[in-house]
């Protein structure tokens, strides 16, 4: 069974503040790692993808992979009000279906 | 900017009845998806779709369920008899054939079965 594990929060920081967000993955044959925003009754947005182990970074957000550790992580940087949302970590093991974590809700404190 | 394209929005039926989602892909995306997402649940993989047959499924796409691309814009999830327990959010994504499977979801159709 794949599992992809996320902390459900909520996490709160301050306006401003770096937020960071974590999810684990069981399955170590897992190749692309992707991050998506989801609003309360929305749908799932896309910000972020990784696919090799290291940093990449897009305007303020920066995704980390730590293949070893089965580790995938999202910062946010000068977190806003509107970042308020439940991050979801999706994982994709070489077949196209993504398997989800259960997200972590942000709440970023005006 | 190109979106994937969802409709009907809010689906309400009767436990036993047929209901067809529809999905209108991103253009130049070959590849479709289904996903679901029952209420404070994450969401799940149904099933993907690629040159005009399903290329996976998970377990929950069961004999109740059928996707079709009808033409070349629609993609089509049926649910032959609903139960009370498909009352969920149902998601369409496309991604491009080549690339790293970056997939875009549509709004979504809620779907309420009383």
């Amino acid at each position: 069974q794949k599992e992809v594990e996320q902390n459900s929060g909520p996490l709160s920081v301050p306006e401003g503040a770096i937020a960071s967000l974590n999810c684990t993955y069981s399955d170590r044959g897992s190749q692309s790692f992707f991050w998506y925003r989801q609003y309360s009754g929305k749908s799932p947005e896309l910000i972020m993808s990784i696919y090799s182990n290291g940093d990449k970074e897009d305007g303020r957000f920066t995704a980390q992979l730590n293949k070893a550790s089965q580790y995938v992580s999202l910062l946010i940087r000068d977190s806003q009000p509107s970042d308020s949302a439940t991050y979801l970590c999706a994982v994709n093991a070489g077949r196209r279906a993504l398997t989800f974590g259960s997200g972590t809700r942000l709440q970023v404190q005006p | 900017e190109p979106e994937v394209t969802q409709t009907p929005s809010h689906q309400v039926t009767q436990m036993g009845q047929e209901v067809i989602l529809r999905c209108v892909p991103i253009s130049n995306h070959l590849y479709f998806y289904w996903y679901r997402q029952i209420l404070g649940q994450k969401v799940e993989f149904l099933v993907s779709f690629y040159n005009n047959e399903i290329s996976e499924k998970s377990e929950i796409f069961d004999d109740q369920f059928s996707v079709e691309r009808p033409d070349g814009s629609n993609f089509t999830l049926k649910i032959r008899s609903t139960k009370l327990e498909d009352s969920a959010m149902y998601f369409c994504a496309s991604s491009e054939l080549a690339g790293r499977n970056e997939q875009f979801f549509g709004p979504g159709t809620r779907l309420t079965v009383l």
